[in-house]
């Protein structure tokens, strides 16, 4: 079935580098995605969005990209900083208007090296 | 971002009790709401999707009169666990959303059954 996973279950980035988390999905009905960030013991917590119309969005020292065309998405995180250590979901929605739910890639640890 | 409580983050009880969780969206009306269990270093499993003032929507192979679901107002959902087991321990975490599909979850709730 269609899923959506991550290319990498680690990542470690030295504090201060830019990191890259890279999510695929298969899903061709797939029109809006979230980047959560989940730390330790903690619920998943919103760090950006970008609906399927747009190829790029930038936050407070990230980016998401997307690529409909190979379906994939990335996270994009400027001069990392220990407090950005945290396992890293993206999710997709599928169309379905009020049914519509998320579809949760398996994680990626992202580990800040000082 | 939106705000969601989840209460208790911690619960011990012993095998064959119920235990229920509330989860409240504190600044917005939640027109929907999810529950979701996670196991350690995995991603989240959704169990069930609660519309207000409608019956659960169960994921396949959740057990919906082991997991009992109320969502009585557009701000709180609870779970309640009948008859708990040990292997129903783990990390359930629920998210609400308005009309748009981006999903807020709570902090968690860490249940062990002894």
């Amino acid at each position: 079935g269609e899923s959506v996973g991550l290319h990498l279950p680690t990542l470690s980035v030295q504090e201060g580098d830019n990191s890259i988390i890279n999510c695929a999905y298969s899903n061709s009905a797939s029109d809006y995605f979230i980047w959560y960030k989940q730390e330790s013991g903690k619920g998943p917590q919103f760090i950006i969005d970008i609906r399927s119309n747009m190829d790029k969005r930038q936050g407070q020292r990230v980016t998401v990209l997307l690529n409909k065309t190979v379906k994939h998405l990335s996270l994009q995180i400027a001069a990392t900083q220990p407090g950005d250590s945290a396992v890293y979901f993206c999710a997709e929605n599928i169309r379905g208007g009020a049914n519509s739910k998320l579809t949760f890639g398996k994680g990626i640890t992202l580990s800040v090296r000082p | 971002g939106a705000v969601v409580s989840q209460h208790p983050s911690r619960v011990i009880c012993k095998s064959g009790t119920s235990v229920k969780i509330e989860c409240r969206s504190l600044d917005f009306q939640a027109t929907t709401m999810f529950w979701y269990r996670q196991f350690p270093k995995k991603s989240l499993m959704l169990m069930a999707t609660s519309n207000e003032g409608s019956k659960a929507t169960y994921e396949q192979g959740v057990e919906k009169d082991k997991f009992l679901i109320n969502h009585a107002s557009l701000t709180l959902s609870t779970l309640t666990v009948t008859s708990a087991h040990p292997e129903d321990s783990s990390f359930y975490i629920c998210s609400a959303r308005d009309s748009t599909p981006l999903q807020f979850f709570g902090p968690g709730t860490r249940l062990t059954v002894l």
